[in-house]
């Protein structure tokens, strides 16, 4: 099993559409959870940390669930300024290191 | 605009050249990594940094040689690269601790002829 499984899409949904991607981890003891977003031969942009009680910023929401250790990321209305790749991450205890999910790659269409 | 700063953005080499990338940062933040991105993958670890100090070497191929002068510095050095190392080199920072999240520079594009 993978550290940090995401599907990798492409999810193709219409503008002002709602899209949820989940992303499952392996080690129970992680503490940290990450959303980010990449545009196309650019740089990973920070989106959202995720906290347990679930946050939201504007049209996006995260949600944690340890018991099922995945952490799932909704864009509300969606907008054709939204396509680009959403990367999960999450921390590995005890080290500097963060493991990254393969993506999912989304488009809005017009 | 991104708070960690990359040169140079584009770097185009032959295989028996040496040359470095500079990563910067002004943020206070204590870790600092390089990472490798092939198109259509997520960026893989290379090097960590904590506190100046190489804590993460990632089964790195000796041709990469990761220095970190002072806090917000890291260069990585390149010699007798492969074409198969042309790739996005990502630098990111981050404070220490749990939670805490890492910041992108936007990359070095590097392409060995």
């Amino acid at each position: 099993r993978k550290e940090v499984e995401q599907d990798p899409g492409p999810f193709n949904v219409p503008e002002g559409a709602t899209v949820a991607f989940n992303c499952t981890y392996s080690n129970s003891a992680s503490q940290s959870f990450f959303w980010y977003r990449q545009d196309c031969r650019k740089e990973p942009k920070l989106l959202m940390s995720v906290y347990s009680s679930g946050n939201e910023d504007g049209r996006f929401t995260a949600q944690l669930n340890r018991a099922s250790q995945y952490i799932s990321l909704l864009i509300r209305d969606s907008k054709l300024s939204d396509s680009a790749t959403y990367l999960c991450v999450v921390s590995d205890p005890g080290t500097y290191k963060y493991i990254f999910g393969t993506g999912t790659r989304l488009k809005v269409l017009a | 605009d991104t708070e960690v700063t990359q040169t140079p953005k584009h770097l185009v080499m032959g295989m028996t050249n040496k040359k470095s990338l500079k990563c910067e940062q002004h943020m206070g933040h204590r870790a600092m990594y390089w990472y490798k991105q092939k198109a259509k993958k997520p960026p893989e670890l290379m090097f960590v940094y904590s506190y100046e100090k190489l804590s993460i070497n990632e089964s790195v191929p000796s041709r990469f040689s990761p220095e970190c002068p002072n806090s917000s510095l890291l260069n990585l050095h390149l010699h007798a690269l492969q074409p198969e190392d042309s790739a996005l080199y990502l630098c990111a920072s981050s404070q220490t601790g749990s939670n805490q999240p890492q910041h992108f520079g936007d990359g070095t594009r590097l392409s060995i002829l």
